[in-house]
């Protein structure tokens, strides 16, 4: 069966860390994988990830993917209050867009 | 610009009441979606339209049904509800079936009771 894990599932930290959320997933036709972030309400985009080893990069976050091992990586750097969120994991195969759990990051001052 | 509007925002309902969740997008997209999410387990695929005049279902379809109105608009009923349909419900849209990001409306807060 098609899954998406996400680990960790919450995590709290202070302005100024590095956090690195998680994905895994096992889905049968793989397409692309994306994180979304969402706060009280939408998700909204942040990166899709189609490539193994490519870096993508905006501001303080950054994400990679790696294809045969079969997971992902988000990295928030300098973290603020404002990178308080659920983060989501997707994957898309030939047939839909599989979310995860979401990790629920908490930066506290 | 709206994107993706879904309405009601708040809805209670008793057990065995009716009612449709409307969406509509004016962003020109072929593909729509409705998801629900509930806590400590992402969003779920509810159904899917991948073109106008198609649905096809997701992961947790049972208890609901949907229409392709137009390509703008995408329903979502619930012909009998029931306490374990009381979730968040998300509505989407993007550009081609797959290689696009998806753009979420707001959400819908039903509660079953």
């Amino acid at each position: 069966e098609d899954k998406v894990v996400q680990s960790p599932l919450s995590l709290v930290v202070h302005e100024g860390d590095t956090v690195t959320l998680n994905c895994s997933y096992e889905v049968t036709n793989f397409r692309s994988l994306l994180w979304y972030k969402q706060e009280k309400k939408a998700p909204t985009f942040l990166f899709m990830l189609t490539s193994s080893g490519i870096e993508k990069k905006s501001g303080r976050l950054s994400s990679i993917l790696d294809k045969k091992e079969l997971f992902s990586i988000l990295n928030i750097t300098a973290t603020q209050t404002g990178d308080s969120a659920v983060y989501l994991c997707a994957v898309e195969d030939n047939n839909d867009m599989r979310f995860g759990a979401g990790t629920r990051l908490t930066v506290k001052p | 610009n709206a994107g993706v509007t879904q309405t009601p925002k708040f809805q209670v309902l008793k057990t065995g009441q009716s009612m449709t969740l409307q969406c509509a997008q004016d962003m020109n997209h072929n593909s729509m979606y409705w998801y629900r999410q509930d806590p400590g387990m992402g969003l779920r695929l509810i159904y899917y339209s991948a073109s106008e005049g198609t649905t096809d279902k997701g992961e947790v379809p049972n208890g609901y049904n949907v229409s392709r109105l137009n390509k703008r608009e995408f329903s979502l009923r619930l012909e009998s509800a029931a306490p374990s349909q009381t979730s968040v419900y998300f509505c989407a849209s993007r550009v081609a079936y797959s290689g696009n990001t998806i753009y979420f409306g707001e959400g819908s807060w039903l509660t079953v009771v």
